[in-house]
């Protein structure tokens, strides 16, 4: 058990939905980093968030955004879903200045 | 544009003997490098990691060696267990613009046959 929990498990919507997925740290981890993994690609990083504000963003769509709160918690927000949106998304965490990132057990998205 | 490389999609190793998985990476920025291991319907779990300032650094069973000039990793599991069955993911890190954020390769699915 890395410490890092996401919710829910499995999402199973439809195309044109919304969902927000949702991503308790570690204690005292103040970095949260959200990944999408798809089925012909390694782990992709999609954004970072450090002590509630934006660090770094990679290959996020304009129809995702996240933010971070004050209780350190992140929500990944996914809008106009698509089928090729279907994938796990992962969320990690780690201390203020660590490489190291323990990674959460995942929330598997499915668009039919 | 694939800057972490793991050219092998599997590899199958006899209990006890050594299993070597191998990694590259074409970005000169990087400047820490990884190892994870993930086990189907779970996050990849943090094995060992490795500065560009060092070319070893061991943990246990792991080994993980690096070769900057070749821009080339490996990790090294000695004995191999069947519990390593795993897909282990190489991923390299530099810290740009103060992010840590994690540069994964595809995966390499390692079976270790009884």
């Amino acid at each position: 058990d890395s410490g890092v929990t996401q919710t829910p498990k499995h999402l199973i919507t439809a195309t044109g939905q919304r969902v927000t997925l949702r991503c308790s740290p570690r204690s005292g981890d103040l970095s949260v980093y959200w990944y999408q993994q798809s089925l012909d690609q390694g782990l992709q990083f999609l954004i970072q968030y450090y002590n509630g504000e934006e660090r770094a963003k990679g290959n996020i769509l304009e129809r995702f955004s996240a933010q971070q709160f004050p209780d350190l918690h992140s929500e990944l927000n996914l809008s106009s879903l698509e089928l090729g949106d279907s994938a796990l998304y992962f969320c990690a965490s780690s201390v203020t200045s660590g490489y190291e990132q323990f990674f959460g057990p995942g929330t598997r998205l499915t668009v039919l | 544009d694939q800057q972490v490389k793991q050219n092998s999609p599997s590899l199958s190793v006899q209990e006890g003997r050594i299993s070597i998985l191998n990694c590259d990476y074409t970005n000169s920025m990087f400047d820490y490098f990884l190892w994870y291991k993930k086990y189907p319907a779970e996050g990849p779990t943090f094995l060992i990691s490795i500065s560009s300032i060092k070319d070893k650094n061991e943990d246990g069973r792991f080994t993980v060696f690096l070769n900057k000039s070749a821009k080339h990793l490996s990790l090294h599991i000695v004995p191999s267990q069947p519990g390593d069955s795993a897909v282990y993911f190489c991923a390299a890190s530099g810290q740009g613009a103060g992010s840590y954020q994690l540069t994964f390769g595809k995966g390499t699915k390692l079976s270790v046959i009884p």
